[in-house]
């Protein structure tokens, strides 16, 4: 079992739709989670990251975190063609100064 | 902003050549790490350092040595190049702390032939 799971899409919205992407992790020990968004031939850039139960809000992203079934989300409002995009989850031990990465979601937005 | 600084943006190299990659931080950040991407594979971590002179093995560093002289440089070291090291690299930064996101640099594309 991988330490962080993706899906690995692709996942298609159409534009204006809410796109859901989702990561599952096994490490109970893990604290803090990262949301990345990959370009193609592109590296990383962070989006958000969250630590505490519940959501977080940063413009169209929101971040959901619920340790308790050691699942994160990050959903997408008003999907712009321009999100399309890889989205990579990740997920650090307070105790750890490694970021262990999920595969990564593919997402599509059609024009 | 942060600026992690990859000294190439692609490269290529015979099998058995010795190389060097060079990433630069201007932020003072303490943790630097060097990771691999492939497809299929993910982000996987080749080695990090958490102060001068300090490093870690990560998930993957056989053929793979590192050298942190200085806080803002963190150099990846292929010893013996081979064709399965061909990849993509990634060097990244972050302060020490709970919600310290990697920065990473524009990426190395290298080829070994």
């Amino acid at each position: 079992q991988k330490e962080v799971e993706q899906n690995s899409g692709p996942l298609s919205v159409p534009e204006g739709a809410i796109a859901s992407l989702n990561c599952t992790y096994s490490d109970r020990g893990s604290q803090s989670f990262f949301w990345y968004r990959q370009y193609s031939g592109k590296s990383p850039e962070l989006i958000m990251f969250i630590y505490s139960n519940g959501d977080k809000e940063d413009g169209r992203f929101t971040a959901q975190l619920n340790k308790a079934s050691q699942y994160v989300s990050l959903l997408i409002r008003d999907s712009q063609p321009s999100d399309s995009a890889t989205y990579l989850c990740a997920a650090r031990r307070d105790s750890s100064y490694k970021l262990i990465f999920g595969s990564g979601t593919r997402l599509l937005v059609r024009p | 902003d942060v600026k992690v600084t990859q000294s190439s943006r692609y490269l290529v190299k015979r099998t058995g050549e010795k190389v060097f990659l060079e990433c630069v931080q201007d932020m003072d950040h303490e943790n630097m790490f060097w990771y691999r991407q492939d497809p299929g594979l993910g982000l996987r971590l080749i080695y990090f350092s958490y102060d001068v002179k300090m490093k870690e093995k990560g998930d993957i560093p056989e053929g793979y040595s590192v050298s942190r002289e200085k806080k803002e440089r963190f150099s990846l070291i292929l010893e013996s190049a081979s064709t399965n090291q061909t990849s993509m690299y990634l060097c990244a930064s972050s302060l020490s702390g709970m919600g310290s996101p990697l920065h990473f640099g524009n990426g190395t594309r290298l080829t070994v032939t």
